[in-house]
C-alpha cells in the first residue's frame, strides 16, 4: 500500500496568515492526489482533486500543487472558518490511502 | 443538492454483524459509484471500499476484505455495507461518499466528492 505522510501534524496560525502544509507519498502517485477539510464532529469536505483543481464552490484562497511524491496545500489568507484538520488522499492505485492529517489551530 | 445519509449504526458485540445503509438524493444515485470511508475515534480517515454504479465492480481495503460486503438497490437509491465478524478495531464513524464519475467502472480509482454525515459503529462486549 502507498503510505501518505503529512507534515506538520499540527500548526498554529492567525487569521490572515499564509499557511502551507505538505503531503508526501511513499511512491509516485502522479497527480492523483486529493485534499479534504474536516471540522470537529463533521463530515469531510472535498477541497481539491488532481493535485491542483478546486472543487466547485471552494474559495480561491485554497490552492494545491505537486506531482509524483510531494504535494502542498496552501491557504493564502487564513479565515476563521478554515480552522480544521486537512487530509490528503492518493487515488492512483487501490487501496486508496489517506495521510494522518494536519490540524490548523488558532494562534 | 447532493445528499447522502447513512443509517444502521449502533453497538454490536465482537463477532456479530451489522448492516449500514446509505441513501442518496439530489442526484441520480444509480449512475454513480459510492465509497465507504471510516474514522476511528480521534484517528485519521481510512478508506474502506467502493462499489461501481452498477454493482459489478467492487474494491475493498485489506482490513475488511472477506468480512465486509458491498451491495446496492438502485430502485431504492440505497447502498449497503454488510459488516460481519466485527472486531473492536472496526469501531468508527462510517461515511459514504460519492464517486464523481458518471456511469464509470472502477478500473481507474478516483477520490470521492460529496460525503454523508456518517454513522457511528461501536464494537464492544
Amino acid at each position: 500500500d502507498i503510505q501518505m505522510t503529512q507534515s506538520p501534524s499540527s500548526l498554529s496560525a492567525s487569521v490572515g496568515d499564509r499557511v502551507t502544509m505538505t503531503c508526501r507519498a511513499s511512491q509516485g502517485v502522479r497527480t492523483f492526489l486529493a485534499w479534504f477539510q474536516q471540522k470537529p464532529g463533521k463530515a469531510p469536505k472535498s477541497l481539491i482533486y488532481a493535485a491542483s483543481n478546486l472543487q466547485s464552490g471552494v474559495p480561491s484562497r485554497f490552492s494545491g500543487s505537486g506531482s509524483g511524491t510531494d504535494f502542498t496545500l496552501t491557504i493564502s489568507s487564513l479565515q476563521p472558518e478554515d480552522f480544521a484538520t486537512y487530509y490528503c488522499q492518493q487515488y492512483d492505485v487501490y487501496p486508496l490511502t489517506f495521510g494522518g492529517g494536519t490540524k490548523v489551530e488558532i494562534k | 443538492q447532493v445528499q447522502l445519509v447513512e443509517s444502521g449504526g449502533g453497538v454490536a458485540q465482537p463477532g456479530r454483524s451489522l448492516r449500514l445503509s446509505c441513501t442518496g438524493s439530489g442526484f441520480t444515485v444509480r449512475n454513480y459509484g459510492i465509497h465507504w470511508v471510516r474514522q476511528a475515534p480521534g484517528k485519521a480517515l481510512e478508506w474502506v471500499a467502493v462499489i461501481s454504479y452498477d454493482g459489478i465492480d467492487k474494491h475493498y481495503a485489506d482490513s475488511v476484505k472477506g468480512r465486509f460486503t458491498l451491495s446496492r438497490d438502485n430502485s431504492k437509491n440505497t447502498l449497503y455495507l454488510q459488516m460481519t465478524s466485527l472486531r473492536p478495531e472496526d469501531t468508527a464513524v462510517y461515511y459514504c461518499a460519492r464517486d464523481p464519475r458518471l456511469q464509470d467502472t472502477l478500473v481507474v480509482p478516483t477520490a470521492p466528492d460529496f460525503w454523508g454525515q456518517g454513522a457511528l459503529v461501536i464494537v464492544s462486549s
